[in-house]
């Protein structure tokens, strides 16, 4: 089965420092990952996917992951973070038709 | 509907009592997906609905636990005899070939 790995349960950041949340997935012939954000109170929305093709996937608003077959990893990366990006943040990958998630990171911005 | 809906968005239960959680999907939207997501936790799936059958049920974590989708639209997730452990956010997903979208959830406490 296939499963992700969020080492990182927080990640404090001051405002307009560049961030990386970490996330490693179990190793697959073929993997489809994703990752969420989720702010308080409210439901999880898609920030970006990889499903195939590039390795590097962007957001629209600033966020990029670059998919890593040698590292098994799917790491998330912004270049300057702004309050507005305090959220829980997840990493899933399909496990047959279903959504796996880790655990969440934590991503607390100050100011 | 433009979104995943779900009712109530938030219930209070005594132990003991039942309850029954509903999602509307997205129209036209075959998959649903069932998720349990507990204070400070990723996303735990529960279950999984092709139309009207249910393919993947074993993340239900007791037999206190009942989904269904009658006629592959609206679905309802039951809790007899609730606990305290089920207390939790119960996410609603349904997918298309573009991907998921989540629900705001139900907030679910036991007291």
């Amino acid at each position: 089965a296939q499963s992700v790995t969020q080492l990182d349960s927080q990640v404090p950041v001051f405002e307009e420092a560049p961030v990386e949340l970490r996330c490693n997935y179990s190793s697959s012939v073929s993997v489809y990952l994703f990752w969420y954000v989720q702010y308080p109170n409210q439901g999880l929305q898609l920030l970006l996917k990889y499903l195939s093709g590039s390795t590097l996937v962007e957001s629209i608003n600033g966020f990029e992951a670059e998919f890593n077959k040698s590292q098994t990893s799917f790491h998330l990366r912004k270049p300057s973070v702004h309050i507005s990006d305090t959220a829980e943040y997840f990493c899933a990958v399909i496990d047959t038709d279903k959504l796996i998630f880790g655990t969440g990171t934590r991503l607390q911005v100050f100011p | 509907g433009a979104g995943v809906s779900q009712s109530p968005r938030y219930k209070v239960a005594k132990r003991g009592q039942d309850v029954a959680l509903r999602c509307d999907p997205i129209s036209g939207h075959v998959s649903l997906f069932w998720y349990q997501q507990a204070l400070g936790q990723g996303p735990e799936f529960l279950t999984y609905f092709q139309n009207e059958a249910q393919l993947d049920k074993s993340g239900l974590p007791s037999d206190r636990f009942f989904a269904e989708r009658p006629e592959g639209s609206v679905s309802t997730l039951k809790i007899q005899r609730t606990q305290q452990e089920d207390s939790a956010v119960y996410l609603c997903a349904s997918s298309s070939w573009l991907g998921y979208t989540f629900g705001s959830g139900t907030r679910l406490t036991v007291v």
